[in-house]
């Protein structure tokens, strides 16, 4: 069984156009998360969700908007599409947000804007 | 969240010992030390943490400074499969919003 899912995996559109990721954990976790890997490899924090409520918002333009129907799910909608939006976008969950929680991760959607 | 320290890259043959530093010196009393690594093509994974005490799981073992400003993780026998980029992280305990701060990490080789 998969702990973390995303779909799709893999994701090809044009610049201006609007698209979704979505996530779903079966680990029964409250709090989920957004993470973006750039070109470069550098994996940096985008957004966070405990029980369904924003906690972290890391300065992420407004064109990127988290939704989290309940609490298994995170999905990421992005409008208006850009060159620099390209990226590999991590899903991850964890059982609470205390520093001592472990965090899964699913397997990423590689997004390529043209 | 404290910054972290580590080599860019080490190598490492198969079925040998690898250890790992990551140094930490700003660390506060309350922050926990994670480690993750993320192997080519796949998404971080979870390896191993601790706070003051030296720890030890499947994958791997931690041990943590007496001054907790540096710790090293121990991958006891190489294998080619642990080829990845390790990242240190510290997480500051109570809620901390779970905010992994990646830096650039360790790539490990491992050579056959």
């Amino acid at each position: 069984d998969t702990a973390v899912s995303q779909t799709p995996k893999y994701l090809v559109t044009q610049m201006g156009n609007d698209k979704s990721i979505k996530c779903e954990q079966n680990l029964g976790h409250d709090t989920m998360y957004w993470y973006k890997q750039d070109s470069k490899k550098f994996l940096k924090i985008m957004f966070s969700y405990n029980n369904k409520e924003l906690i972290i918002n890391e300065t992420v333009p407004n064109r990127f908007s988290p939704k989290s129907p309940d609490k298994a799910h995170l999905n990421l909608h992005i409008n208006s599409l850009e060159l620099g939006d390209s990226a590999v976008y991590f899903c991850a969950s964890s059982q609470s947000r205390t520093g001592r929680d472990t965090q899964y991760f699913g397997p990423g959607t590689r997004l390529t804007v043209l | 969240d404290a910054k972290t320290t580590q080599p860019n890259s080490m190598e490492s043959n198969e079925e040998e010992p690898v250890h790992l530093p990551c140094n930490h010196s700003t660390i506060s009393g309350t922050d926990y030390i994670h480690w993750y690594r993320q192997l080519p093509s796949q998404g971080p994974e979870y390896v191993i943490h601790g706070l003051t005490s030296n720890v030890n799981n499947r994958m791997a073992s931690l041990a943590i400074a007496e001054d907790r400003k540096s710790s090293t993780l121990i991958l006891h026998r190489a294998t080619l499969r642990d080829a990845a980029v390790y990242y240190c992280i510290l997480l500051a305990g109570g809620t901390s919003y779970g905010k992994l701060t990646f830096g650039q990490g360790t790539i490990l080789t491992v050579h056959p």
